[in-house]
């Protein structure tokens, strides 16, 4: 069954606003990872975050990972029109195998 | 230069063909994937692939069939195409099987079944 769950399913925002996903997931992981997607696109992957770790930066990108409430967030600042996208998450096992189960995404429009 | 390529990137057939996508990497990668994503854009893995081997066969119809001529190539055929089979599927390659690894995606197939 489907292990991620993004929320909001869409999020419209300003440029310049600060743009926050979070991503639910159900099972013990070894790693959660974001990943945009671009319309009629592949994934890109943005950050990793392994699950002994609590925050991980990467310049606008800020991820937070509470293993406790099997929670993720992905935090975009000064967002911009071309950060328009679907925002994924991805669990990876605690087997460390490299199985990743995505969620549902989160639409963001971004408006000049 | 493209990492991740698949070709082609529509493909528009009748219902009860058979067709192949191919999917190559210039990564160096050894281990590759292929996922389908739905309507909904709800992404699943079906296979993967490392170092040609298959590690990973979700539950997918027998119908689909992957092969890997070498760990740069992956590619899919679909027997006896049906209506639901209509999906974007990707191809996308890790470094290795171990799962603290980034992936890199193809810009994906656009597949319709008339």
């Amino acid at each position: 069954s489907q292990q991620g769950e993004e929320d909001p399913q869409a999020l419209s925002i300003q440029e310049g606003e600060n743009a926050t996903m979070n991503c639910s997931y159900k099972t013990s992981i070894n790693n959660l990872q974001w990943y945009r997607q671009n319309s009629g696109r592949g994934l890109v992957h943005l950050i990793l975050i392994r699950s002994n770790e609590r925050e991980k930066h990467s310049g606008r990108l800020r991820v937070t990972l509470d293993t406790s409430k099997k929670s993720s967030s992905l935090l975009i600042t000064a967002s911009r029109a071309a950060d328009t996208a679907s925002y994924f998450c991805a669990t990876g096992g605690s087997t460390g195998f490299q199985k990743l189960v995505f969620g549902t995404g989160t639409r963001l429009l971004v408006s000049p | 230069d493209t990492a991740v390529s698949q070709t082609p990137k529509y493909l528009v057939t009748q219902m009860g063909n058979d067709k192949s996508i191919k999917c190559e990497q210039n990564l160096g990668h050894d281990t590759m994937y292929w996922y389908k994503q739905d309507s909904k854009k709800f992404l699943k893995i079906m296979f993967s692939y490392n170092n040609k081997e298959l590690i990973i066969n979700e539950t997918v119809p027998n119908r689909f069939s992957p092969k890997s001529p070498d760990k740069a190539h992956l590619n899919l055929h679909i027997n006896s195409l049906e209506l639901g089979d209509s999906a974007v599927y990707f191809c996308a390659s890790s470094r290795s099987q171990l799962g603290n690894q980034p992936q890199h995606f193809g810009d994906g197939t656009r597949l319709s079944i008339l």
